[in-house]
């Protein structure tokens, strides 16, 4: 069956320090792959969005690769900052949905 | 623009009641949704809609009902609510799924059955 996997388990890093987020997912063939961030009590915003042709994608401090033999994303937040903190999903597209991970929560240490 | 609303933002069922969970949106996007968020469970899909008339399965339809009468409105029809249906409810749009772009979500409404 599908499935996308993301750690269950909360991230806690220190301020300045890069946070690293995996997505690892089976039995799909996604055009593209999206990360959200979701804050409590708040609907999940659109982050950055990789196609399955592009390795890499940056915008500000925030940085996706794609990697479909390994099915997998990396999501990078470098210098982070407490702000940063919030839950993470990934999501894949497939036969026309767009299907979530369960999401990982970061919290950044001042 | 308002983006996607959703009303209300908080409900409390008793088992066997009905409701309706509305859900607009006002930037003609073609495809709408409905996800629910359960701790450690992530957003599943429940329905979506790729333009008026036309609806689809998710991944947890049993228990609700969409309709889409207009390319604005998306409502979620509970009609016989269950416990297992307390859960945090989104709506999302986006222009159409095929074209790459991001999902819009509204914020979300929180029901509780009894």
């Amino acid at each position: 069956s599908q499935k996308i996997e993301q750690n269950s388990e909360a991230l806690n890093i220190q301020e300045g320090k890069t946070a690293t987020l995996t997505c690892n997912y089976t039995n799909y063939s996604p055009a593209y792959l999206q990360w959200y961030r979701q804050d409590p009590g708040r609907g999940p915003v659109f982050l950055l969005l990789i196609r399955e042709n592009e390795k890499e994608k940056r915008k500000e401090r925030l940085k996706v690769t794609f990697d479909t033999t390994l099915k997998q994303s990396l999501f990078h937040i470098t210098a982070s900052q407490p702000a940063d903190s919030a839950t993470y999903l990934c999501a894949l597209d497939t036969t026309g949905k767009l299907i979530f991970g369960q999401g990982t929560t970061l919290q950044v240490k001042p | 623009n308002a983006g996607v609303t959703q009303t209300p933002k908080f409900q409390v069922l008793k088992t066997g009641q009905s409701m309706t969970l509305q859900c607009a949106q006002d930037m003609n996007h073609e495809y709408m949704s409905w996800y629910r968020q359960d701790p450690g469970m992530g957003l599943r899909l429940i329905h979506y809609s790729v333009g008026a008339g036309i609806t689809d399965q998710g991944e947890v339809p049993n228990g609700y009902n969409v309709s889409r009468s207009t390319t604005e409105d998306f409502p979620l029809r509970l009609l016989s609510a269950a416990p297992s249906q307390t859960s945090v409810y989104f709506c999302a749009s986006t222009p159409t799924l095929r074209s790459y772009n991001e999902q819009f979500f509204g914020p979300g409404t929180r029901l509780t059955v009894l």
